[in-house]
């Protein structure tokens, strides 16, 4: 499979509690994107990663959203003290740049899908 | 800004073309995009033109590019039950950063 996988795909937890998603990128790809998509709206950009840094976060992910790419390859995206309205399906996306330009556009994973109770 | 807008619903008879309308605001873009997604599955790229080119023909997808108006258009020829699904028209840069999506349109078809 040379897809971007995401795990796991659903996910159904109590207010409060702290959930974590993983993202496994195109093997060749150095950019991982993370975007969050509500009912009835597009994907909104959270933030992404060229290697392990982190170069730009959305003003979306507030401080109870974390992400790591700590080796350069997959990617954790950790949400604590989660509420009601943190319901969504989180996607994940990855690319190839050098030199700061894109070589090829983003491709996107299945998402995971949060439900918050 | 970076805004994406497209109309939510579009409703066609089967074997039509389907024209789906969008409009962005940031000239700065580098590429446009046309993405799909059926109920419960991911986006898949249908296809995507760059900023500088006016037109883009792949099968049955015909996109058009009026950068002055900051205007896109996707049409699908002869409209098929399995073209029923949501497309999302976005903007990207040359520098590999976001992508900004609309809020997609719905394509419905009849018999």
């Amino acid at each position: 499979d040379t897809g971007v996988s995401q795990n796991p795909r659903h996910k159904i937890t109590k207010r409060g509690q702290n959930v974590t998603f993983r993202c496994d990128p195109i093997s060749e790809h150095n950019r991982l994107y993370w975007y969050r998509q509500t009912l009835g709206q597009g994907p909104e950009f959270l933030t992404y990663f060229q290697n392990e840094a982190q170069l730009e976060k959305s003003r979306l992910l507030s401080d109870r959203f974390s992400a790591e790419r700590p080796k350069g390859s997959f990617s954790t995206l950790e949400i604590q003290r989660t509420e009601q309205g943190d319901s969504a399906m989180y996607l994940c996306a990855s690319s190839l740049a050098l030199g700061g330009r894109a070589l090829d556009t983003q491709y996107f994973g299945p998402g995971t899908r949060l439900t918050v109770l | 800004g970076e805004d994406v807008e497209q109309s939510l619903f579009l409703s066609v008879r089967e074997g039509d073309s389907s024209v789906i309308n969008c409009t962005y605001t940031d000239s700065s873009s580098t590429y446009l995009y046309w993405y799909k997604q059926e109920p419960g599955a991911g986006l898949q790229l249908l296809t995507y033109i760059f900023s500088n080119m006016d037109m883009k023909q792949d099968q049955r997808l015909t996109v058009l590019l009026n950068k002055k108006d900051k205007h896109l258009s996707l049409r699908i020829a002869d409209t098929q039950t399995g073209d029923s699904a949501i497309y999302f028209c976005a903007e990207g840069y040359s520098s590999a950063s976001k992508i900004i999506f609309g809020s997609g349109t719905r394509l419905s078809i009849r018999p």
